[in-house]
């Protein structure tokens, strides 16, 4: 069965520069979520989206912004990278009305 | 607002020891509940759900008993084996497009 893909897998960034992490949802799925799990914590939620709307906002930096488009996949930008930015991003995609999120393997990032 | 406790870990056993680990949660609707499993290096992996209440799920000798008169959802496991090392994540959802919200997450060591 078709899983939720995240790209890159790992991705390594200076401090200052941008990143974009991308997520591409379970066929169907109208929903995506972003999490950001630093070393040791668990995933604090960051935004999510349906349908294409912002439906929910967490801790998420003013430095990063995200959006889902047509096909439903999303992108993660984050600019003026820091060093705290260093963590697992995970992606999860659900249909609305359902309470299960099926997540993809992550996205590592480390800022040098 | 909803939340999630679990016990600190970390928490170390013997092989085939019985495993508990403690998971209770605050919500105001009624929820879906998840155990989340994170091995060294890797993304989340869903363990195991129930959806309402007095539902058992089961996986890989891992279950977990939804109790709404205690709103607890603890986890065990009768024989613990080395490969079961891993950190712990108990969840919970609302669906409808609401976020899963994570517990700390409890690390389990278990030693040969």
């Amino acid at each position: 069965a078709a899983g939720v893909i995240q790209s890159p897998r790992h991705l390594i960034k200076e401090k200052r520069e941008t990143a974009t992490l991308k997520c591409y949802p379970i066929p169907r799925h109208d929903t995506v979520y972003w999490y950001q799990q630093g070393p040791g914590q668990d995933p604090q939620f960051l935004i999510s989206f349906y349908e294409k709307m912002q439906s929910d906002k967490g801790s998420i930096p003013d430095r990063f912004s995200a959006q889902q488009f047509s096909d439903y996949h999303s992108e993660l930008n984050m600019s003026s990278l820091e060093l705290g930015d260093s963590a697992l991003y995970f992606c999860a995609s659900s249909l609305r009305g359902n309470t299960e999120a099926f997540f993809g393997q992550g996205t590592r990032l480390t800022v040098v | 607002g909803n939340s999630v406790t679990q016990m600190e870990g970390p928490v170390t056993l013997s092989e085939e020891a019985f495993l508990t680990i403690n998971c209770t949660y605050t919500a105001t609707g009624y929820p879906s509940l998840f155990w989340y499993v994170q091995y060294p290096g890797e993304g989340l992996q869903l363990l195991l759900k129930a959806t309402k209440a007095d539902d058992k799920g089961s996986n890989k000798g891992f279950e977990a008993t939804y109790r709404k008169e205690t709103t607890s959802f603890h986890l065990e496991k009768g024989s613990v084996q080395v490969s079961d090392s891993a950190v712990y994540f108990c969840a919970l959802s609302e669906g409808g497009g609401f976020k899963t919200i994570f517990g700390a997450g409890t690390r389990l060591f278990v030693k040969a």
